[in-house]
């Protein structure tokens, strides 16, 4: 089956830095990917829509200038938290979708920011 | 693998007729969790049910799981057009960091 991947798996970084995760769909063309956030005993939330080589589009209270995300291949897509701060410590996940049909999920991502 | 596997990959149905959809995973867990997502949209989550919990309503969904076969199972009953999309069961495990997400049912209902 298709397989996405997420690096890094965990991220500790200081207060104030900002930290990029990658989301690589591994031997398909993902025309659309997503990402989400989950807080500790939380449900997945979904945070943001990219399509390739097009802005993403963010839900309802997420900041675009906080999270930036960068869609420019069919196969990778990268979200950066800037001027990161402890509340904005989560597991972050994206998933892939070639045909927007199924849909393949990453590992996910631990940041913590201490 | 931890992921979950859902059964039936694909289920059409008609309008009215209840949907059953099964997951079954292989470790210990904290809770199980159902989401839905339409075509080209993101997940959206619909219900959690914690592992010292057989069974949970939430509107037309019912949501069973049974721990001792590692199983759960999302009905919708009285089906809907709108109710069209895939479905996912994901499982937060016993000492793991991450959701492990099923691989989903597409549900069709037809009008």
């Amino acid at each position: 089956g298709a397989v996405v991947s997420q690096h890094p798996s965990w991220v500790i970084c200081k207060s104030g830095t900002s930290v990029k995760i990658e989301c690589r769909s591994l031997d398909f063309q993902a025309t659309t990917m997503f990402w989400y956030r989950q807080f500790p005993k939380q449900s997945l939330m979904l945070m943001a829509t990219s399509n390739e080589g097009s802005k993403a589009t963010y839900e309802q209270g997420v900041e675009k200038d906080k999270f930036l995300i960068n869609h420019a291949s069919l196969t990778l897509s990268t979200l950066t938290v800037t001027s990161a701060h402890p509340e904005d410590s989560s597991f972050y996940i994206c998933s892939a979708s070639e045909r927007q049909e199924t849909q393949y999920f990453g590992p996910g991502t631990r940041l913590l920011v201490l | 693998s931890q992921q979950g596997e859902e059964d039936p990959q694909a289920l059409s149905i008609q309008e009215g007729e209840n949907a059953t959809m099964n997951c079954s995973y292989k470790t210990s867990i904290n809770n199980l969790q159902w989401y839905r997502q339409n075509s080209g949209r993101g997940l959206v989550h619909l219900i959690l049910i914690r592992s010292n919990e057989r069974e949970k309503h939430s509107g037309r969904l019912r949501v069973t799981l049974d721990t001792s076969k590692k199983s759960s199972s999302l009905l919708i009953t009285a089906s809907r057009a709108a109710d069209t999309a895939s479905y996912f069961c994901a499982t937060d495990q016993t000492g793991a960091n991450n959701l492990f997400f099923g691989t989903g049912t597409r549900l069709t209902v037809i009008p």
